[in-house]
């Protein structure tokens, strides 16, 4: 079934470690997103990708990082982790008919 | 870059027909309007995408006048497990993302459905 997968759901980690959430999606979409949101608040685009091989910053400044090379694997890192990143991040792709989902990684830095 | 004004909040009840308006004056010609619902801890999720006039789906009805200046989302019958954040967004659909702006989540409206 086409889909879109975000792993670990929930994370909970101490300050300066390195950690990647991993994002997939089964749908074949070219174009994929990550998105910063933290509870009750809006949904802030940090980074999104066109393709392979194509990553850009998003409208939210974000240390973290990303990679394609994958059309389905879109994942992203943080490089020594910090309480300041502590928020739910949300991985979507999309067609014509807007944006799917995933159902979001909860980062906690201790 | 079409920025939208939807409502912060709003509240029914159960059964009632909910309308949702947003607006969006400075909507460009190859623009869609989307319109998403999310729940705490998951994310936002389609309901419908239109252009113009009206679009039906088995979920819910986007009302879009002439002028493209507005539009409404239709939620009929609400039961308490539509109580979510509702979205609109506008933008151009071939080119999603980044600072183009065409895929930016505002605040959202919260609905609260009552019994």
């Amino acid at each position: 079934e086409a889909d879109i997968y975000q792993t670990p759901r929930y994370l909970v980690i101490g300050t300066g470690k390195k950690i990647t959430l991993e994002c997939s999606q089964t749908m074949g979409h070219d174009k994929m997103y990550w998105y910063q949101q933290d509870p009750g608040m809006e949904l802030h685009l940090i980074h999104y990708s066109y393709g392979v091989n194509s990553t850009e910053k998003g409208d939210l400044s974000s240390e973290s990082t990303v990679s394609r090379i994958r059309t389905e694997h879109f994942p992203l890192t943080l490089e020594s982790a910090r309480p300041s990143h502590t928020s739910q991040y949300l991985c979507a792709s999309s067609a014509s008919l807007g944006q799917f989902f995933g159902p979001g990684t909860r980062l906690t830095v201790l | 870059l079409a920025k939208t004004t939807q409502p912060i909040s709003m509240d029914s009840y159960e059964g009632q027909e909910v309308n949702i308006t947003c607006s969006h004056n400075n909507i460009a010609t190859n623009d869609y309007i989307t319109w998403y619902q999310q729940f705490p801890s998951q994310g936002p999720r389609f309901i419908i995408q239109g252009y113009k006039t009206k679009v039906t789906n088995e979920v819910a009805s986007l009302f879009i006048p002439a002028d493209r200046k507005s539009s409404t989302l239709s939620l009929p019958r609400v039961s308490l497990s539509d109580t979510a954040v509702y979205y609109c967004l506008v933008g151009d659909i071939s080119n999603y993302g980044g600072s183009q702006g065409n895929l930016i989540f505002g605040k959202g409206t919260k609905l609260s459905v009552k019994p």
